[in-house]
């Protein structure tokens, strides 16, 4: 256990619906993320937030709409995904600044049919 | 594109101690060497990181060579229950906002055998 939730664990949906991710993290820390890990590929980082203000986004496709309302809880929102963007999806936080080292949840395994 | 290299796989004997090279020959001097290691399809595990000095907590120690352009993470007795992909990661400095990145790699697939 990190201190760093996900849900749900696994996902299938169609290319046409609307679902949505959820992290969260009971570190007191400021800085959240958003990783995606495909098959045989390294993480690639998608979104980053600093005390709720998105500070990055890594030319990410307009279908995932990330939501940090406030400084636990992070979403990511999807919609019209492709089948390519099944990945196993993690979430990670920090304390921010200087001390930096990320703490990831379990992940969320999405297969888009 | 990662700054690191790392061996695809390793095998290493139970009870004994694995040893994970690492290369980062373009780190600057401000970026951490990270390291963290993934059991299949859950999410990465911090082990342990350092800048210049070599650093040892509870589960592993990390040694960096002295022009930092190497390190090595040493899993003192390895168990089954390391097995796991290793993840060698330096940590940049974002210029525009001023966050810190992971760049990871495809790390080294450690097996331990029995």
């Amino acid at each position: 256990e990190t201190g760093v939730t996900q849900t749900p664990r696994h996902l299938v949906m169609g290319m046409t619906n609307k679902k949505s991710l959820k992290c969260e993290q009971h570190l007191g820390h400021n800085a959240m993320y958003w990783y995606k890990q495909s098959a045989k590929k390294p993480l690639e980082l998608m979104f980053v937030y600093s005390l709720e203000e998105r500070v990055e986004n890594n030319s990410v496709p307009s279908r995932f709409s990330p939501e940090c309302p406030n400084s636990s809880h992070l979403f990511l929102h999807l919609h019209t995904l492709q089948p390519e963007d099944s990945a196993l999806y993690l979430c990670a936080s920090s304390l921010g600044g200087g001390a930096d080292t990320q703490y990831f949840g379990p992940g969320t395994r999405l297969t888009v049919l | 594109d990662a700054k690191t290299t790392q061996p695809t796989s390793m095998d290493c004997a139970e009870g004994r101690a694995a040893n994970l090279p690492c290369n980062h020959s373009t780190i600057s001097g401000n970026e951490y060497v990270y390291w963290y290691r993934q059991i299949h399809s859950q999410g990465p595990q911090y082990i342990i990181h350092g800048l210049k000095n070599n650093e040892t907590n509870e589960m592993a120690s990390l040694i960096i060579t002295e022009d930092r352009k190497s390190s090595t993470l040493i899993l003192p007795h390895a168990t089954l229950r390391d097995t796991a992909v290793y993840y060698c990661i330096v940590r940049v400095v974002e210029g525009t906002s001023g966050t810190y990145k992971y760049i990871f790699g495809t790390g080294t697939r450690l097996k331990v055998l029995a």
